[in-house]
């Protein structure tokens, strides 16, 4: 099973809502991902956990929180985001951190602020 | 900035071979050349990596030049459901970061 779930598949929230986005794997990866996409860009990493410990934050707006309570878990909590955070929030998961790993994304969650 | 070059574009007609091109000729030894693709309103899906020999699988194979500045995508058989954004990275490190370029739209025709 190489498959990678988030939920919810959509989300419409206003600014001074919280929020939560789930990811799930059940493939034993010990990294995972977040990136977010805007319509017609490349996807953009935000986020990089490695043994449930946060690797990389791309320079993110604190607005986003990320948390990996345990090695199939990955979730990004928002709250008071802005319009412009409207986007894909794409998870991605692999067996490590090498390059020689490939990575499995799921769906994608897309998200609307208003 | 990992950084490649590929064409915004490219056309095939279904059942054809497909070659998608792409240079990163800023590619330092130990990088891992990767291929993803994005089909409409989904995820990206991994397609192919390899580091310097030519690499196949079920779905596709990947040539590397000689001095692994450039690859090659190839699609035997173009279906309409490879119809994607097909995108090529020079992937290094031990850190994840896996830096998405503009990638190369696939038309399929029937």
């Amino acid at each position: 099973d190489t498959e990678v779930t988030q939920t919810p598949k959509h989300l419409v929230m206003g600014m001074t809502n919280k929020k939560s986005l789930k990811c799930e794997q059940h493939m034993g990866h010990r990294a995972m991902y977040w990136y977010k996409q805007k319509a017609k860009k490349p996807p953009e990493l935000m986020f990089v956990y490695s043994y449930e410990k946060l690797s990389i934050n791309e320079s993110v707006p604190s607005r986003f929180s990320p948390e990996c309570p345990n090695s199939s878990l990955l979730n990004l909590h928002l709250h008071a985001l802005q319009p412009e955070d409207s986007a894909l929030y794409l998870c991605a998961s692999s067996q490590g951190l090498h390059p020689n790993y490939e990575q499995y994304f799921g769906p994608g969650t897309r998200l609307t602020v208003t | 900035d990992a950084k490649t070059t590929q064409p915004n574009s490219m056309e095939s007609n279904e059942e054809e071979p497909v070659h998608l091109p792409c240079n990163h000729s800023t590619i330092s030894g130990t990088d891992y050349i990767h291929w993803y693709r994005q089909l409409p309103s989904q995820g990206p899906e991994y397609v192919i990596h390899g580091l310097t020999s030519n690499v196949n699988n079920r779905m596709a194979s990947l040539a590397i030049a000689e001095d692994r500045k450039s690859s090659t995508l190839i699609l035997h058989r173009a279906t309409l459901r490879d119809a994607a954004v097909y995108y090529c990275i020079h992937y290094g490190g031990s850190q994840g970061n896996l830096i998405f370029g503009k990638g190369t739209k696939l038309s399929v025709k029937p």
